[in-house]
């Protein structure tokens, strides 16, 4: 079966570093991505990974390891703004993206 | 319009009605997919079309059809709704040329059934 696991929620305090893990079991794999939503919104895009290693983007990384089935999502700097929860997606052999249940992260002053 | 819409934002039906949601893209997005998002569960995918005129089957395709007689237009009909088809609705679209599948979402459909 498919399966993509996250952690339901996390907390962090403003300023800090937060790193939210997702591990992955798919038919085949084709890239894996990291959305955000907000409480109320649509899924917006983080970032793309397919090969491993760490892509970083401002104050968010995203890491893979292929081998590990094995992702994770590094927010710095952590804003008030980034209270939301966070999507990871795994393509897979169908070119069809598979969600995990999203890990809602909860910043506090 | 910039980017996906959908209609209606929200709506409240009577289990045993019909109901088709609306989904407009303006990005000439080949592909378009609606995904049904539950608390506690990831987004869902009930049904995709890679090209105008084509269209597929998802996670959770029972009691849910869609048409695509164009590119822009992606509509989901639920001929006898449910209970349990209480949920948000969010419909994406990508284009399938680029070099990974990024998915745009719209702002979501929010379906009580009665």
């Amino acid at each position: 079966g498919q399966n993509i696991d996250q952690p339901t929620e996390m907390t962090a305090t403003e300023g800090a570093i937060v790193q939210i893990n997702c591990t992955y079991q798919t038919s085949g794999f084709n890239g894996l991505f990291w959305y955000q939503q907000h409480a109320g919104e649509a899924p917006t895009f983080l970032s793309y990974n397919v090969l491993d290693g760490l892509e970083e983007k401002g104050r968010f990384s995203s890491f893979l390891s292929r081998s590990k089935g094995y992702s994770y999502l590094l927010l710095k700097e952590l804003q008030m703004k980034d209270s939301a929860s966070y999507l990871c997606a795994v393509e897979d052999s169908n070119y069809q993206l598979i969600w995990g249940a999203g890990t809602k992260l909860i910043i506090k002053p | 319009i910039a980017g996906i819409t959908q209609a209606p934002t929200s709506q409240i039906l009577a289990a045993g009605r019909r109901m088709t949601l609306r989904c407009t893209q303006d990005m000439r997005h080949n592909a378009m997919y609606w995904y049904r998002q539950d608390l506690g569960l990831g987004l869902r995918l009930i049904h995709y079309s890679n090209t105008a005129g084509t269209t597929g089957k998802g996670e959770v395709p029972d009691g849910y059809s869609v048409s695509r007689a164009n590119t822009d237009d992606f509509p989901l009909t639920l001929a006898s709704a449910v209970p349990s088809q209480t949920s948000v609705y969010f419909c994406a679209s990508s284009d399938r040329a680029e070099s990974y599948n990024e998915q745009f979402f719209g702002p979501g459909t929010r379906l009580t059934v009665l």
